[in-house]
């Protein structure tokens, strides 16, 4: 198994332009998590879905932020428009039964 | 790399020595704690995971204590090698919820 997927593994952008961040899950599993991390906060839970269906985006910052997730095996994080502040590393991860995450290597972005 | 805090609290260890890392958990309804490991670069690995109704649980080189009366996770390595360098987290949940809390994170470092 590849693990999960994440891409790209670095984005520089400008502030006001919109990114989007890529995941995809491990096969089989039924929960997927998209977290953020950043020397002031740690890794925070910004949303999370359980077979395709957002259950909590209440650690989405704002209304910038949206996530999807179309089918089992794919979801994206996208920022509209960006902003420095938002620079970090973010991460996804999938579980069996929200047990024992897996997470993908990060996407590190740069907001300039 | 630049995805783990340069304030986190570091616990330095002689190679060979055993390495103790200590957290305090925040919800006392929390009955599931897992401890992850966080190499530079790469996203944090599950290493090892204990119920509230166990105190004591073993691993290959590693073992986790729980002290619910003071709400209290350590990780103890045992012979510490090179390979153990990286930041250490202890994240807690409930086995009713599906969102685990990461607590800050402990940096450890082997010395030669």
């Amino acid at each position: 198994d590849a693990g999960v997927i994440q891409s790209p593994r670095h984005e520089v952008t400008e502030m006001g332009q919109e990114v989007t961040l890529r995941c995809k899950p491990i096969s089989g599993h039924d929960y997927l998590f998209w977290y953020r991390q950043t020397m002031m906060r740690g890794l925070e839970l910004l949303i999370y879905f359980n077979n395709n269906v957002p259950i909590d985006d209440s650690g989405m910052p704002e209304d910038r932020f949206s996530a999807k997730m179309p089918n089992a095996s794919f979801s994206t994080l996208k920022i509209q428009p960006s902003e420095p502040r938002d620079s970090a590393v973010y991460f996804c991860a999938s579980s069996e039964r929200a047990r024992g995450y897996t997470f993908g290597s990060g996407t590190r972005l740069t907001v300039v | 790399g630049e995805s783990v805090g340069l304030h986190l609290p570091t616990l330095s260890v002689q190679e060979g020595d055993n390495s103790i890392i200590n957290c305090a958990y925040s919800n006392s309804a929390s009955d599931y704690f897992i401890w992850y490991k966080q190499e530079s670069g790469k996203g944090p690995q599950f290493i090892i995971d204990i119920r509230s109704n166990m105190d004591k649980r073993q691993g290959q080189r590693v073992t986790v204590l729980l002290n619910k009366t003071v709400k209290h996770l350590s990780l103890q390595i045992a012979a510490t090698q090179p390979g153990d360098s990286a930041v250490y987290f202890c994240a807690e949940t409930s086995l009713r919820d599906d969102k685990i809390i990461f607590g800050k994170g402990t940096r450890l470092h082997i010395l030669p």
